[in-house]
């Protein structure tokens, strides 16, 4: 079955601890693409990846790290969470090295920073 | 940046009925998407229409594009509780980002 694996699904955790939130896709895709959502202001875009070793800033990058060593795998890293990264995050990949094609999502990713 | 903004905010029908929900930008584009997107669940891609295409059907959807006014609408008909969901438009301009507007949510009661 074609999907987008993201682990966690919900995570608490404290300010400044490390943390990482997998993503991983089976369908051969060359886009990856991480996203927030928070109330009141949809879904904002934060890294993606055209595809490996490639990698670019979305709209919110700030206090996120990315990663693209495979195809299959974009790992999102917070290196010192804090409270404002409180957030749904979601995974996302699509065929072609432009998102001008569908998109396929994870589940989700509920973080909570305390 | 915000490119798509989706109008109105909340809609409430009755099961059968049709449900349009609208969608504005700012800038030019290559293409606009509409998903759908569950309590609790990922986005789900419902369709994509081209800047050249003026209109797409997909089973009960139907989807308008106007590019001179900057806008789409979604047309759900025969409505279904199971539509209740939250709906978004995202539009892909020169920059080749996807770019998501605030989204529309449908209640759809039985």
């Amino acid at each position: 079955e074609a999907q987008v694996t993201q682990n966690p699904r919900y995570l608490i955790t404290v300010t400044g601890k490390k943390l990482t939130v997998t993503c991983s896709q089976n369908m051969n895709h060359e886009y990856m693409s991480w996203y927030r959502q928070d109330p009141g202001l949809g879904l904002r875009q934060i890294y993606y990846s055209m595809n490996v070793e490639v990698t670019d800033k979305g709209d919110v990058p700030e206090g996120y790290k990315v990663s693209r060593k495979e195809k299959r795998n974009f790992p999102l890293i917070l290196e010192s969470p804090s409270p404002n990264q409180t957030s749904l995050y979601f995974c996302a990949s699509g065929t072609g090295t432009a998102p001008n094609q569908p998109q396929h999502f994870g589940d989700g990713t509920r973080l909570s920073i305390l | 940046s915000q490119q798509g903004e989706e109008d109105p905010q909340a809609l409430s029908i009755q099961e059968g009925e049709n449900a349009t929900m609208n969608c504005s930008y700012k800038t030019s584009i290559n293409n606009l998407q509409w998903y759908r997107q569950n309590s609790g669940r990922g986005l789900v891609h419902l369709i994509l229409i081209r800047s050249n295409e003026r209109e797409k059907h997909s089973g009960r959807l139907r989807v308008t594009l106007d590019t001179s006014k900057k806008s789409s609408s979604l047309l759900i008909t025969a409505s279904r509780a199971a539509d209740t969901a939250s709906y978004f438009c995202a539009t892909t301009g020169a920059n080749s980002k996807l770019t998501f507007g605030k989204g529309i949510t449908l209640s759809v009661r039985p």
